[in-house]
């Protein structure tokens, strides 16, 4: 199968941590994708993960754990500009790529 | 500037009209995507290409139809056989030569509305 889940919306406070969560079940799995997207734009890449562990990229980490089909990506000291839709992306043999169905990501001043 | 373009940006069809949207990219990349985004939703894949004059049918494809006759282009028809194809409709390139990051490269968007 080729599920991709990831929950619908998250809230958080401005200056915290926040965890977003995706699960992928699926065979032939090649790499899992972060993208950004605010509402009415097109999404902006964020970061990309073959091997297992944790990458980091200034305020944004993503991890992966090929054997648990599971990764996260990690924000920090969050910002009001942060307020977006977060998209888990899964990459396949023959290059087809699926999306999760986004979570939404309210900021709190 | 490299990039990936888009047109139109709005669209308006009526019912039983075929639509094409156009996808260009100057990036060199072999591979192009064409996604569908319903409100509140996340990208639904419709049709994809790894090279010239091949493409395959992603999770959505009934009702479209795409080519691929040059690197640089992948356009993709709405037919009228698709039931429901008021939506945001987004192309998107990635290189497939080693040391691909993975970034897909968007393009604005096109936003379909059938009246």
């Amino acid at each position: 199968g080729q599920n991709i889940d990831q929950p619908t919306e998250m809230t958080a406070t401005e200056g915290a941590i926040v965890q977003i969560n995706c699960t992928y079940q699926t065979s032939g799995f090649n790499g899992l994708f972060w993208y950004q997207q605010h509402a009415g734009e097109a999404p902006t890449f964020l970061s990309y993960n073959v091997l297992d562990g944790l990458e980091e990229k200034g305020r944004f980490s993503s991890f992966l754990s090929r054997s648990k089909g599971y990764s996260y990506l990690l924000l920090k000291e969050l910002q009001m500009k942060d307020s977006a839709s977060y998209l888990c992306a899964v990459s396949f043999p023959g290059d087809k790529i699926i999306f999760g169905k986004g979570t939404r990501l309210h900021i709190l001043p | 500037d490299g990039g990936i373009t888009q047109s139109p940006k709005y669209l308006f069809r009526k019912e039983g009209q075929n639509v094409t949207l156009s996808c260009e990219q100057n990036l060199n990349h072999d591979a192009m995507y064409w996604y569908r985004q319903d409100p509140g939703q996340g990208l639904r894949l419709i049709y994809y290409s790894q090279i010239v004059n091949d493409f395959q049918k992603g999770d959505i494809a009934e009702g479209y139809s795409v080519s691929r006759e040059k690197k640089e282009s992948f356009p993709l028809t709405v037919t009228s056989a698709q039931k429901n194809p008021t939506a945001f409709y987004l192309c998107a390139s990635g290189g497939l030569e080693g040391g691909w990051t993975g970034e897909l490269f968007f393009g604005e968007g096109s936003r379909l509305t059938v009246l």
